[in-house]
């Protein structure tokens, strides 16, 4: 069955740089979620998109956009990069029912240096 | 706003032995509770969730976990251990199946020979 893509899987980018992170949610799932995960922490949520619209927000910081295309899949956009935001991101999709429940990717990992 | 709570940062198991990893929840109604699980540097997999109806609920790689709405929980079980099986566990609450996750801090489960 096809699982939700994330790509890179690995990114390395320098202070101040800028990264883009790709997320191709299941078919026929309308709404992404993107979440960051520290070393060692759990999850947390950044933001998510129900039919190409922001749907809820959470502790994403200014220096961070994202946004969800026609075809569903969605980027999460990170300039001005700090060594505090080297973690795993991860995009989960989902089809808003409850039996389908979310499917998360396997996640990109960023590191700063 | 909903919150979880795992209570045990780590958990050591003799290879074999039972397995209960607590998680509590806090929502004013009943949310859509799910347990993941991640191996290092690695996604976040699903093993069960539950919505409503049978209050035990069976997920994969033989675990359950048991809804009980009086204490608030949602405890994830195995019978017998397997080495396979150490990684760091989530426990992750929605109000609805459209709903952001939020993940509790997650439980380290080791397994001992």
């Amino acid at each position: 069955a096809a699982g939700v893509i994330q790509s890179p899987r690995h990114l390395i980018k320098e202070k101040r740089e800028t990264a883009t992170l790709k997320c191709y949610p299941i078919p026929r799932h309308d709404t992404v979620y993107w979440y960051q995960q520290g070393p060692g922490q759990d999850p947390q949520f950044l933001i998510s998109f129900y039919e190409k619209m922001q749907s809820d927000k959470g502790s994403i910081p200014d220096r961070f956009s994202a946004q969800q295309f026609s075809d569903y899949h969605s980027e999460l956009n990170m300039s001005s990069l700090e060594l505090g935001d080297s973690a795993l991101y991860f995009c989960a999709s989902s089809s808003g029912q409850a039996q389908d429940g979310y499917t998360f990717g396997s996640g990109t990992r960023l590191t700063v240096v | 706003a909903q919150s979880v709570t795992q209570p045990d940062i780590h958990i050591t198991v003799s290879e074999g032995a039972s397995l209960e990893l607590r998680c509590n929840y806090s929502y004013g109604a009943t949310p859509y509770l799910f347990w993941y699980v991640q191996s290092p540097g690695q996604g976040l997999q699903l093993l069960l969730k539950y919505f409503s109806g049978d209050t035990l609920v069976q997920g994969i790689k033989g675990f359950e976990a048991e809804f009980k709405r009086s204490q608030s929980s949602f405890n994830l079980r195995k019978p017998s251990v397997h080495w396979s099986d150490a990684a760091e566990y989530f426990c992750a609450v929605a109000p609805s199946g459209y709903s952001t996750l939020t993940f509790g801090k997650g439980t380290m489960l080791l397994v001992s020979p």
